[in-house]
């Protein structure tokens, strides 16, 4: 099993609707949770970070947390073209203290 | 203030060569990574320092791969020989201050290397 999955996609969500984007990881003992965005071509970027259980909102972004089920997933509501990009989900182990990525997922907005 | 830097952007090369990669990291900020990114494989981490001391290289993926952290404001990662394989855009990637884990990496833009 890899240490983080999503699923690759590509997701297509028409504008104004809500994206959800689902990650899962392996290392029960991990604490810290994050999301990326990754436009084509560019560096990734940081937009939500996660710690404890439950939700964490930030505008258009949510982030949701559920330790037990070792998952993670990021909302993002009233869905914009310029949404369109890679979300990567990383973590850091608790094994290791590493910072894993999974290989991301593919959001499409359609205009 | 000036985020990370990466040189070269690109870089072509044929099988063989030696690939010197370099990364100047945001002052201050005393962590680095390295990562590869390849549509296959995803980013992966390849090889993190704090405060300059290599912490984990378990990522590094064979001997013709190493990396080195001389000072604050410097690494390097270099790739001899090179193979069509290692064709990838590399990261580097600096956090401010690891023993918070706040996890907020700031990457450069990449060295899109191309090994021919």
């Amino acid at each position: 099993q890899k240490e983080v999955e999503q699923n690759s996609g590509p997701l297509s969500v028409p504008e104004g609707a809500i994206a959800s984007l689902n990650c899962t990881y392996s290392d029960r003992g991990s604490q810290s949770f994050f999301w990326y965005r990754q436009y084509s071509g560019k560096s990734p970027e940081l937009i939500m970070s996660i710690y404890s259980n439950g939700d964490k909102e930030d505008g258009r972004f949510t982030a949701q947390l559920n330790k037990a089920s070792q998952y993670v997933s990021l909302l993002i509501r009233d869905s914009q073209p310029s949404d369109s990009a890679t979300y990567l989900c990383a973590v850091i182990t608790n094994r290791d203290d590493k910072i894993i990525f999974g290989k991301g997922t593919r959001l499409h907005i359609l205009p | 203030d000036a985020g990370v830097i990466q040189s070269p952007r690109h870089e072509v090369t044929e099988m063989g060569q030696e690939v010197t990669l370099r990364c100047k990291p945001i002052s201050g900020h005393n962590s680095l990574f390295w990562y590869r990114q390849t549509m296959m494989r995803g980013l992966e981490l390849l090889i993190y320092f704090n405060n300059n001391v290599p912490i984990d290289d378990s990522g590094m993926p064979e001997d013709r791969f190493s990396a080195k952290m001389p000072n604050a404001s410097f690494s390097t990662l270099k790739i001899q020989p090179s193979e069509p394989r290692d064709s990838a855009v590399y990261f580097c990637a600096s956090i401010a201050d690891r023993g918070s884990n706040t996890g907020e990496l700031f990457f450069g833009e990449g060295s899109r290397l191309t090994v021919l």
